[in-house]
């Protein structure tokens, strides 16, 4: 059962323009959420991540929107540039005494001189 | 540079042989964790540990794989009589003093390859 869905395996976005990549999730206990750039052969980089007690966190391009009736964040890129084109891994963590992370699969972002 | 280092970088192994996985955590964490990624899949969590502690284990198999983080030293990941499906990426993370809502930072990852 996948508690974390990126449901769009893949985006592309014209450069200047904003890219928003969604992640749902099912289990109501997660509190903390984070978004995670990876390139190939590297690990992934932390960008940006929200509280469950927020519904906004803004950091230069980058802003997440936790929507938590919904079950469902994105994070909005603005203005694009062509080195955003990376793999972005929607993250969950419930906090309750153990600190896993649970990933989503991914969206693959390409964004287009 | 005083990220999370992992090594070797790729490693090859026949079926039956041993792996062993090596995570140094950032400068200042006490707080390890690790992580497999299969082809086209998210990172799944295996383990994490402290300092001569494992923590969670709910992760990993229950055969074949073990963690430590000794008082000296990088935390290691070991695999042994390694199989065809233990072929993946396995990346470390780490955190400084646990609290609620506290970053993972991950390293560059090891690349498994079981012939």
């Amino acid at each position: 059962d996948q508690q974390v869905k990126q449901n769009s395996p893949s985006l592309s976005v014209q450069e200047g323009r904003i890219s928003i990549l969604n992640c749902d999730y099912t289990n109501s206990m997660f509190d903390y959420f984070l978004w995670y750039k990876k390139y190939p052969a590297e690990g992934p980089t932390f960008l940006i991540s929200i509280s469950s007690i927020k519904d906004k966190n803004e950091d230069g391009r980058f802003t997440v929107f936790l929507n938590k009736s919904a079950k469902h964040l994105s994070l909005h890129i603005v203005p694009s540039q062509p080195g955003d084109s990376a793999v972005y891994f929607c993250a969950a963590e419930t906090g309750a005494g153990s600190y896993q992370l649970t990933f989503g699969k991914g969206t693959k972002l390409s964004v287009i001189p | 540079n005083a990220g999370v280092m992992q090594n070797p970088r790729h490693l090859v192994r026949r079926r039956g042989q041993e792996a062993r996985l090596r995570c140094s955590p950032m400068k200042g964490h006490s707080h390890v964790y690790w992580y497999r990624q299969l082809p086209e899949e998210g990172l799944k969590f295996m383990v994490y540990l402290q300092k001569e502690n494992i923590i969670d284990e709910s992760g990993m198999p229950k055969e074949r794989f073990s963690a430590e983080f000794p008082k000296e030293g990088p935390s290691i990941l070991r695999i042994q009589q390694v199989v065809r499906g233990d072929s993946a990426a396995y990346f470390c993370a780490s955190s400084p003093d646990r609290a609620l809502q506290e970053t993972q930072y991950f390293g560059p990852g090891t690349r498994l390859l079981v012939l």
